[in-house]
């Protein structure tokens, strides 16, 4: 079975540019959830998404925005790119049956801001 | 919103020892979940292992095992026999019964040969 797959893995953009990234998940999974991860920071949440839905948001702006497809597959977008940007993104995916279970995670799409 | 701590940024361990990660979180919930993930470097993130908060048993995957105790809200991670591929940045989440996860800033353990 394929991993979550997220896609560009690496990318450079400018201040006030936008970017949108991409994940896949796991076949069968149908929640998708985002991670900003920074140095000294972790892991901080910022979405999530089952069938289609935002079902948990985190303290982000607005500027942070995602969307999930028909097929599960998932993408987040930020607008108007700031330095303090830079972080790798983690996309995970999860079966979400009745009981929280495991999160299946992707490398991660490293983005840098200049 | 739920809080998870981990008061030690950095641990090392000698090769064969013992060591044990420490997290605290902060909760009103009654019912919820709590994981170690493991973040080798370069490589993706993955479950180490799991608690709910409902059994009293502490959970145990071979060499991992957590000492959770529910009143003082402390979920540590025991790594017995040190291997060099334990180490990595691991990091404690809590789940409450929404699905929604809160991650720890994460400890990064150093396997000394």
């Amino acid at each position: 079975k394929a991993g979550v797959t997220q896609t560009p893995r690496y990318l450079i953009k400018t201040r006030g540019q936008q970017v949108t990234l991409s994940c896949s998940p796991i076949s069968g999974h149908r929640s998708v959830s985002w991670y900003q991860q920074t140095p000294g920071q972790g892991l901080q949440f910022l979405f999530e998404y089952f069938s289609e839905t935002q079902r948990n948001k985190g303290n982000f702006p607005g500027r942070f925005s995602g969307r999930q497809f028909s097929n599960s597959r998932s993408e987040m977008n930020v607008s108007t790119l700031e330095l303090g940007d830079s972080a790798l993104y983690l996309c995970a995916s999860s079966l979400n049956t009745r009981a929280p279970g495991e999160l299946f995670f992707g490398e991660g799409s490293r983005l840098t801001v200049l | 919103a739920q809080t998870v701590t981990q008061s030690q940024p950095e641990m090392s361990v000698q090769e064969a020892e013992t060591v044990t990660l420490s997290c605290t979180y902060d909760t009103s919930e009654s019912d919820y979940y709590l994981f170690w993930y493991k973040q080798p470097p370069s490589r993706q993130m993955i479950l180490v292992i799991r608690q709910e908060a409902y059994k009293q048993q502490n959970a145990t995957e071979n060499r991992f095992s957590v000492n959770f105790q529910k009143a003082a809200k402390s979920f540590s991670l025991k790594i017995s026999d040190s291997q060099l591929g334990d180490a990595a940045m691991y990091f404690c989440a809590y789940c409450d019964t929404g699905n929604q996860f809160y991650f720890g800033t994460g400890t990064s353990l150093t396997v000394i040969p």
